[in-house]
């Protein structure tokens, strides 16, 4: 199956600052990409979808200028969470997409604190 | 609009026993269902996929599951517990909308298996 490096896996930063999380796709390309929120014994959340070359749809309810979203290429997308509050503290996961080939492979998951 | 229902959110059962896992879903249209694991602090792993073949899904680690129509459901069963299943199981339905959502994931709550010894 496909391959996905996600990282940095834990993070812990001040309010205020950004953090930005990275999500490869080692052996797959990834014309969409699905960053999803988890929060501690919570189900995950889809927050946006992003495609290649274009701008990412956000969920109702996500802050498209609070997380922002970049799809340069097939093997990467990051997502910069800007001006990080305590309540963003959570687990963050990518899963890329191509076409009707999804849900197969999840990132490892970014745990950002935020303190 | 597409949902899912894990009945359980925690499920305890002896080593050597087997397990069962609920889920009962909800779609417009003719869904994908998926089930994943997730161990503490970890990523998710699929476990199985239904996509409209066969009814019955076997996947790694000896778990499979059974799409019933008629009844809105696919559960997760396993003949026989072992120490490391013990983990969040996720049920998960996709394809559920029209259009451009048609990828969308949505997420059961989850339901805690604990395997005793």
């Amino acid at each position: 199956g496909a391959v996905v490096s996600q990282h940095p896996s834990r993070v812990i930063c001040k309010s205020g600052t950004s953090v930005k999380i990275e999500c490869r796709s080692l052996d797959f390309q990834a014309t969409t990409m699905f960053w999803y929120r988890q929060f501690p014994k919570q189900s995950l959340m889809l927050m946006a979808t992003s495609n290649e070359g274009s701008k990412a749809t956000y969920e109702q309810g996500v802050e498209k200028d609070k997380f922002l979203i970049n799809h340069a290429s097939l093997t990467l997308s990051t997502l910069t969470v800007t001006s990080a509050h305590p309540e963003d503290s959570s687990f963050y996961i990518c899963s890329p997409g191509e076409g009707a080939n999804y849900g197969y492979t999840f990132g490892s998951g970014t745990r950002l604190t935020v303190v | 609009a597409q949902s899912v229902t894990q009945l359980d959110s925690h499920v305890s059962v002896s080593e050597g026993t087997p397990v069962l896992l609920r889920c009962n879903y909800s779609s417009s249209y003719s869904p994908s269902l998926f089930w994943y694991v997730q161990h503490p602090n970890k990523g998710l792993q699929l476990l199985l996929k239904y996509t409209s073949a066969a009814t019955l899904v076997k996947g790694i680690n000896g778990f499979e599951a059974e799409f019933k129509k008629s009844e809105t459901s696919f559960h997760l069963t396993k003949p026989s517990a072992h120490m490391s299943d013990a983990a969040e199981y996720f049920c998960v339905v996709s394809g559920g909308v029209s259009g451009g959502s048609n990828y969308k994931l949505t997420f059961g709550k989850g339901t805690l298996l604990t395997v005793n010894p």
